[in-house]
């Protein structure tokens, strides 16, 4: 059964990177046909997408945080990254990865990790 | 992009249906059948139930339907029940493998 699970620090000082794995099990991730994303949701308000990484290794960011954003694949832990720099306390949210299907471009993401609190101080 | 818009709320009484907009532009919902609508309870994960307009994943109940006409789409909750009181997001794809979410809908169940 596919599981993703979100890992890294739970708080991240103003100015500095932040930095969070997701762990994928069940599948991996240089399959073809998916592709692996990051949304993230401040408290109290709504979901953002933050970024997509495909089996392959591309990467496409939200065109608002695409100047801070860097995504990665490592296929031999199965795991796949998300770095944020120069955070503020804008960037505090619950951060969720996701597994992104594709029919014939990535649009659905039909599993997610359970979440985890990025606090920014 | 800018997020697709939905009401802040809307509230239906059990058995009844509710209707949840969802309204984008010509970049994103109007060039696409790439709609989906995800369902989150309070403290957990966005949970998958309609992807690609009006297509229901395994699993989920045949009372959600979802439809779109131009640049506006529609998730349907036909014989409302207490469990279904919860906030749902509308996300569509946008381009250049880029994805744009609504700003959500809380739905309570009278």
């Amino acid at each position: 059964q596919l599981q993703l699970q979100e890992s890294g620090p739970g708080l991240v000082k103003t100015s500095e990177t932040l930095s969070l794995t997701c762990s994928v099990s069940g599948v991996s991730i240089s399959s073809s046909g998916y592709y692996w994303g990051w949304i993230r949701q401040p408290p109290g308000r709504g979901l953002e997408w933050i970024g997509s990484i495909s089996y392959s290794g591309s990467t496409y960011y939200n065109p608002s945080l695409k100047s801070r954003v860097m995504m990665s694949l490592d296929t031999s832990k199965n795991h796949f990254s998300l770095k944020l720099s120069s955070a503020t306390a804008a960037d505090t949210a619950v951060y969720y990865c996701a597994r992104l299907t594709v029919a014939v471009v990535p649009a659905t993401c039909d599993y997610w990790g359970q979440g985890t609190l990025v606090t920014v101080s | 992009q800018s997020a697709l818009t939905q009401p802040a709320s809307v509230s239906g009484s059990p058995g009844q249906s509710i209707t949840i907009s969802c309204t984008g532009s010509s970049s994103d919902i109007g060039s696409y059948n790439l709609v989906s609508w995800y369902q989150q309870h309070p403290g957990k994960a966005p949970k998958l139930m309609i992807y690609e307009v009006s297509k229901r994943p395994s699993g989920v109940s045949d009372r959600f339907s979802g439809s779109r006409s131009g640049s506006t789409a529609s998730l349907t909750i036909s014989g409302l029940q207490a469990e279904d009181e919860t906030d749902y997001y509308c996300c569509s794809y946008a381009g250049n493998s880029i994805l744009v979410f609504g700003g959500g809908t809380k739905l309570t169940v009278l």
